[in-house]
């Protein structure tokens, strides 16, 4: 069955910490992997992406996520957490539309990340 | 670039009453859309992918005449929640991929319908 597990619903870190959230996958092709962020009321804004090559991506804000097929993991880090970053936080997994000619995301089920001083 | 609006944020309506929600493409020509609805506190469920010019595809469980799609043209798809009730309340948020290829989604900013 194909689905994204977060282990950790909700992280409180403190202001210049640093970061990990994260994300297992069980999916049955080559996965694309992608992580968003959503703030309160908002829509996802799209953080990170692995297609393939490279298994550690640079995405925005500082953000990094390491993809490790041996682990099916996706974890998402920053070093140094800033309080702007409080908000929830989304992997999700899909295939290449491409090559499967399907677009459909799984998500995970979030993790809500707060800052503290 | 690659910007998705949704209108409108947010609808309050009485219980039996229609709502339409509209997601456009600003800047680049979707032939696919999605439609996700997000419940409080819980992550994205994908309720249907609309493709320009056909029929809309839904998932397992999502009523087909309770939430209508209809994908007029490449930067406009609309969802229509027909007589809603209380528990059709959620966050819906709508995606589209470029007509020109590339592997991403890009995501609307959600409308919060609220039935009373």
């Amino acid at each position: 069955a194909q689905s994204v597990t977060q282990p950790d619903i909700h992280i409180t870190v403190s202001k210049g910490a640093s970061l990990e959230l994260r994300c297992n996958y069980s999916y049955g092709a080559t996965p694309y992997l992608f992580w968003y962020v959503q703030s309160p009321g908002q829509g996802l804004q799209l953080l990170l992406k692995y297609f393939s090559g490279d298994t550690l991506v640079q995405g925005i804000k500082g953000f990094e996520a390491e993809f490790k097929r041996s682990q099916s993991s996706f974890n998402l880090r920053k070093p140094s957490v800033h309080w702007s970053d409080a908000a929830e936080y989304f992997c999700a997994v899909g295939a290449p539309p491409r090559e499967y000619n399907t677009d459909k995301l799984i998500f995970g089920t979030g993790t809500r990340l707060q800052v503290f001083p | 670039g690659a910007v998705v609006s949704q209108h409108p944020s947010w609808v309050i309506c009485k219980s039996g009453t229609s709502v339409k929600i509209e997601c456009r493409s600003l800047d680049f020509q979707a032939t696919t859309m999605f439609w996700y609805r997000q419940f409080p506190k819980q992550s994205l469920m994908l309720m249907a992918t609309s493709n320009e010019g056909s029929k809309a595809t839904y998932e397992q469980g999502v009523e087909k005449d309770k939430f209508l799609i209809n994908h007029a043209s490449l930067t406009l798809s609309t969802l229509t929640v027909t007589s809603a009730h209380p528990e059709d309340s959620s966050f819906y948020i709508c995606s589209a991929r470029d007509i020109r290829g590339g592997d991403e989604q890009f995501f609307g900013p959600g409308t919060r319908l609220t039935v009373l």
